[in-house]
């Protein structure tokens, strides 16, 4: 079968750094993927990693190590905007981007 | 900015009923998307199509069938509607940079 685990709730205080991790066991892998998502909203691409490393995009950045099977999103100077949940996401089909979502992680910011 | 709009926020059907749930695009991808989302259960891909008149099953299409007439429309059919069909039906569209534009989603509620 196909899992991907990540934690389900996360709390953190506004300027803090939170860290998101994701761990996966697919039948393919050819990246992986974050998106945010508001109460009532739809899913927002937020980074995709096919290599290992980090990448950054502003306050956020995105790790994965594929020999681990494993990755980490990570958001500093935390704002209450923030609050959302978070969905990882393994890319299994090179020419398709099927998608097998995570669980998803809900984020409560708190003044 | 890429847009994906569906046909309706809110949907309320008899069960046994036909439903058509439509989706349109207008960033000329070629991959789209159907996913429900369900709480504690992430999004699970229903039906994805990489081209006009082509499909391909995800992981849970039981139930369900698509169309793809026109490559920025796509359509998710119930053909006879199910109380454990109740969910938030969600389409997307893939860009070549591996990001997946989501819509609104549809809430749709099988009585």
């Amino acid at each position: 079968g196909q899992s991907l685990e990540q934690p389900s709730e996360v709390t953190a205080v506004e300027g803090a750094i939170v860290q998101i991790n994701c761990t996966y066991q697919t039948s393919g892998f050819y990246g992986l993927s974050w998106y945010q998502q508001h109460d009532g909203g739809a899913p927002t691409f937020l980074s995709y990693n096919a290599l290992d490393g980090l990448e950054e995009t502003g306050r956020f950045s995105s790790f994965l190590s594929r020999s681990d099977s494993y990755g980490y999103l990570l958001l500093q100077e935390l704002q209450m905007k923030d609050s959302a949940s978070y969905f990882c996401a393994v890319d299994t089909n090179t020419g398709f981007q099927k998608l097998v979502f995570g669980t998803g992680t809900r984020l409560l910011v708190s003044p | 900015d890429v847009k994906v709009t569906q046909s309706s926020r809110y949907l309320v059907k008899r069960t046994g009923e036909k439903v058509f749930l439509e989706c349109v695009q207008d960033m000329d991808h070629e991959n789209m998307f159907w996913y429900r989302q369900d709480p504690g259960l992430g999004l699970r891909l229903i039906y994805f199509s990489y081209d006009v008149k082509m499909k391909e099953k995800g992981d849970i299409p039981e139930g369900y069938s698509v169309s793809r007439e026109k490559k920025e429309r796509f359509s998710l059919i119930l053909e006879s509607a199910s109380t454990n069909q109740t969910s938030m039906y969600l389409c997307a569209s893939s860009s070549p940079r591996r990001e997946q534009y989501f819509g609104p989603g549809t809430r749709l509620t099988v009585t």
